[in-house]
């Protein structure tokens, strides 16, 4: 159970082109989706937290208009990298929690390897 | 100053060989923590948690943590391990008051044949 679902899982695109990415929680209703950036032999970094019907929460230095996310239903969130450019190469991972809870852990998507050229 | 450091980049070891990967954190996160395997090109699969309790925490694929208060330590450990955990490992805590993660910056595991 628990299997969250993440497209497409590389892109290659030019320079200047928009990217959306896709998240889906498969068997459970997602109330929070989390956004994050890994980068080479980095740990993840934290870009949002979005919770179904209401804006994305954006950590600190990330741009918001940059990275557009939305959380349409329980079961999707789409995160949306606008006007991309080759700093914005990355490995994108979403997660998402059933509901609130210490108890309730993240389950993780498989990433997005996302290439500007 | 890091919330969760691991101090190790790299771990190798042989096949067979028990493992300790470390993680120590700050007072800035709570005493909620996990810890994540990555393998490549994948998302985090959780191997385990601490949320209170016994200290000694088991997770699956045979690995366990303790929670040492004392030492803000939570490592991570197999008596024997396997080709197949060659991966990278994540220690995570929730930062205070909030469901986010604050995660360390990993330990690769290159088990050796």
């Amino acid at each position: 159970g628990a299997v969250v679902s993440q497209h497409p899982s590389r892109v290659i695109c030019k320079s200047g082109t928009s990217v959306k990415i896709e998240c889906r929680s498969l068997d459970f209703q997602a109330t929070t989706m989390f956004w994050y950036r890994q980068f080479p032999k980095k740990s993840l970094m934290l870009m949002a937290t979005s919770n179904e019907g209401s804006k994305a929460t954006y950590e600190q230095g990330v741009e918001k208009d940059k990275f557009l996310i939305n959380h349409a239903s329980l079961t999707l969130s789409t995160l949306t990298v606008t006007s991309a450019h080759p700093e914005d190469s990355s490995f994108y991972i979403c997660s998402a929690r059933a509901a609130a809870g210490i108890d309730q852990p993240q389950h993780f998507g498989d990433g997005t390897r996302l290439s500007i050229l | 100053a890091q919330s969760v450091t691991q101090l190790d980049s790299q771990v190798p070891v042989f096949e067979e060989a028990p493992v300790e990967l470390r993680c120590n954190y700050s007072s800035s996160v709570s005493v909620y923590l996990f810890w994540y395997v990555q393998y490549p090109n994948q998302g985090l699969q959780l191997l385990l948690k601490y949320l209170s309790g016994s200290t000694l925490v088991k997770g699956i694929n045979g690995f366990e943590a303790e929670f040492n208060k004392s030492q803000t330590s939570f490592h991570l450990r197999k008596p024997s391990v396997h080709i197949s955990d060659t991966a990278e490992y994540f220690c995570a805590a929730l930062k205070q008051g909030t469901y986010k993660y604050i995660f360390g910056t990993g330990t690769r595991l290159k088990v050796l044949a």
